[in-house]
């Protein structure tokens, strides 16, 4: 079964820290991954996906198809990166994004 | 700001009554979604359009159902055998499939009196 998994329903950290918000996945195929971001009081939107290989506000993601995962890092944490992030696999069935359960980030000055 | 506009913005329903969520795009996106955003849980997927008047089931379509009359609408009804319906719930859209950027309206949240 194709299924997402965000371990950490919440992550704390302090500005300036380095932030890893991990990301696992199930799926038999060649998968598609994406991390998607929800600032307080704004529509989710993209954050990043595996294939463009780019580093968006200082984030990247590296797919680690041996241990099937999709972390989301950054090095130094800013405030402003206080939110709620989910990541998602695209099954390739019919366009069906599957996200995980989401972890919510909070930075602290 | 245009995009893809989700109306009300907070509804309330009844024992046995049956309420339609507004979902409405001026991206001429060919795909649209509806998901369910519960604490903890993340967003599952109810129902999903790949074109006009053509929809499928997602993981939770149990007591929900759409229609995909016009490109750009893509309404659900929660019924009355839904029984857990409170929820906040969130129509996106996307260009084609789910390889493209999905694009997410600003949610209804959806409560029981």
């Amino acid at each position: 079964a194709q299924r997402v998994t965000q371990p950490e329903k919440l992550l704390s950290v302090f500005k300036g820290a380095p932030v890893e918000l991990k990301c696992n996945y199930s799926y038999s195929g060649s998968p598609e991954l994406f991390w998607y971001v929800q600032y307080s009081r704004q529509r989710l939107q993209l954050l990043l996906r595996h294939i463009s290989r780019e580093s968006i506000k200082g984030f990247t993601a590296d797919l680690n198809k041996g241990e099937t995962s999709f972390h989301l890092k950054k090095p130094f944490a800013q405030e402003e990166d206080s939110a709620m992030y989910y990541c998602a696999l695209n099954n390739n069935q019919g366009g069906k994004l599957i996200f995980g359960q989401g972890t919510e980030l909070s930075v602290k000055p | 700001d245009g995009g893809i506009t989700q109306s009300p913005k907070y509804l309330f329903r009844k024992e046995g009554q049956n309420v339609t969520l507004s979902c409405e795009q001026n991206l001429n996106h060919d795909a649209m979604y509806w998901y369910r955003q519960d604490p903890g849980q993340g967003l599952r997927l109810i129902y999903y359009s790949q074109i006009v008047n053509d929809f499928q089931k997602g993981d939770i379509a149990e007591g929900y159902s759409v229609s995909r009359e016009k490109k750009e609408s893509f309404p659900l009804t929660v019924t009355s055998a839904q029984k857990n319906p409170t929820a906040f719930y969130l129509c996106a859209s996307s260009i084609a499939g789910g390889r493209e950027k999905l694009f997410f309206g600003s949610g209804t949240q959806l409560s029981v009196l």
